[in-house]
């Protein structure tokens, strides 16, 4: 168990709805990292916040945005979904913002459009 | 373009041999480079981080090697279990701008299967 935990743990939705993933970093953690894992594209990052504030941006789509909360919990939100939004979400947590850090990741959310 | 590769065939190997898998890229400048295992259904574990000017990282039965000059890490399990099956992810680190910033570009992975 990484500390880091991901709610919900699945959802299915249709195409065209809007979903709210949510994240708690590990105890002490302030940086916060989102990732999308399907079969065809690997994983690829999303987005990084650190204490509030984004740090670093990926292949994030306009669809796609996130925050992290004063209490250091982040949610990413995904609307007008499309069947290829399809995949697991998982978000990552590491106790400071920089590189060379490495990365606890949470059990992910499987996310299903139909 | 930009590439990193991971051998998409799964490995097979017998228990108690040394298991090494390979990551090439072309086209990036990592600052360093990552590897994680990941179980099915479930996140990525971190293994080990090596920098750029280091050849090599070693904990426990794991070793790591990065070599710039041929853009390739080679990740190494010694004396290899039934329990070290799974899939190991090559992450390569790129600094961004100025700042202290930087993401993770992941490889697709290669499966790894220790039979006994």
């Amino acid at each position: 168990d990484s500390g880091v935990t991901q709610t919900p743990k699945h959802l299915i939705t249709a195409t065209g709805q809007r979903v709210t993933l949510r994240c708690s970093p590990r105890s002490g953690d302030l940086s916060v990292y989102w990732y999308q894992q399907s079969l065809d594209q690997g994983l690829q990052f999303l987005i990084q916040y650190y204490n509030g504030e984004e740090r670093a941006k990926g292949n994030i789509l306009e669809r796609f945005s996130a925050q992290q909360f004063p209490d250091l919990h982040s949610e990413l939100n995904l609307s007008s979904l499309e069947l290829g939004d399809s995949a697991l979400y998982f978000c990552a947590s590491s106790l400071v913002a920089g590189v060379y850090n490495e990365q606890f990741f949470g059990p992910g959310t499987r996310l299903t459009v139909l | 373009s930009q590439k990193i590769e991971q051998n998409s065939e799964a490995l097979n190997i017998q228990e108690g041999k040394t298991a090494t898998l390979t990551c090439n890229y072309t086209n990036y400048s990592p600052a360093y480079l990552q590897w994680y295992r990941q179980d099915p259904g479930r996140g990525p574990v971190f293994l080990l981080l090596i920098r750029e000017n280091e050849k090599e990282k070693r904990k426990e039965r794991l070793k790591v090697t990065f070599d710039t000059t041929l853009k390739q890490s080679l990740f190494h399990i010694t004396a290899s279990q039934p329990a070290d099956s799974a899939t190991y992810l090559c992450a390569l680190g790129i600094l961004l701008g100025s700042s202290n910033t930087g993401k993770l570009i992941f490889g697709q992975g290669t499966t790894l299967q220790v039979k006994p």
